[in-house]
């Protein structure tokens, strides 16, 4: 079975803290991704990878970057936290080859920014 | 610009009912549409449908697709309590491999 881990089940931290988020797929996945999900929004798209060193922006990039130095790692990084980026984080993978679209999704990190 | 649907937000049922879940979309070059089944961790595959009319079933949940009518619904007979969960309906954008979400239908599934 894939696996997705995500690193931590909850976090809090302070307004203006440097926040990382750590994801890592067992099953050798090209595809990568974030996404958020927030009550009455659903689950919006942050960013993607296709490959090792490669990110597109998703639907809501603004105070987000990432880090694919690895293909099993997918690291989402909150520069600067802000209050309004308390939510649940969301990461998942997916196989590049033929037209596969099924994610496989870890258990989420819910993030507390105070 | 693409989107997905869902309908209704949510939902309340008394076990052994039937329900059904609504998921309307728009997509350039449309490839398919997926169901995943969110309880309180990581949202789970249950279906993905390419083909018009040919139902898709695992148990007692069950999802056809329209491509005429640009539409699917999933369908849930003697409903449990275990069913509780958010829906959640989901297709790939044109040249793309992510996934475009709709909102879910939250169900709920009382004694």
């Amino acid at each position: 079975d894939v696996k997705v881990t995500q690193s931590s089940r909850y976090l809090v931290k302070r307004t203006g803290e440097k926040v990382f988020l750590e994801c890592v797929q067992d099953m050798d996945h090209e595809n990568m991704f974030w996404y958020r999900q927030d009550p009455g929004l659903g689950l919006r798209l942050i960013y993607f990878s296709y490959d090792v060193k490669m990110k597109e922006k998703g639907d809501i990039p603004e105070g987000y970057s990432v880090s694919r130095e690895k293909k099993e790692r997918f690291s989402l990084i909150l520069e600067s936290a802000s209050t309004n980026q308390t939510s649940m984080y969301l990461c998942a993978s997916s196989l590049w080859r033929g037209s596969n679209e099924k994610l496989f999704f870890g258990s989420g990190t819910q993030l507390s920014v105070l | 610009e693409d989107k997905v649907v869902q309908s209704p937000l949510s939902l309340v049922v008394h076990e052994g009912d039937t329900v059904t879940l609504n998921c309307s979309y728009e997509v350039t070059n449309f490839r398919s549409l997926l169901w995943y089944k969110q309880e309180k961790k990581a949202p789970t595959f249950l279906f993905m449908l390419t083909s018009s009319g040919i139902e898709k079933k695992s148990g007692r949940l069950s999802s056809i697709l329209d491509k005429k009518e640009l539409f699917s619904i999933l369908n849930i007979t003697a409903t449990q309590t275990g069913d509780s969960a958010i829906y959640l309906c989901a297709i790939p954008p044109a040249g793309s491999y992510q996934l475009t979400f709709g909102k879910g239908t939250k169900l709920s599934v009382i004694p």
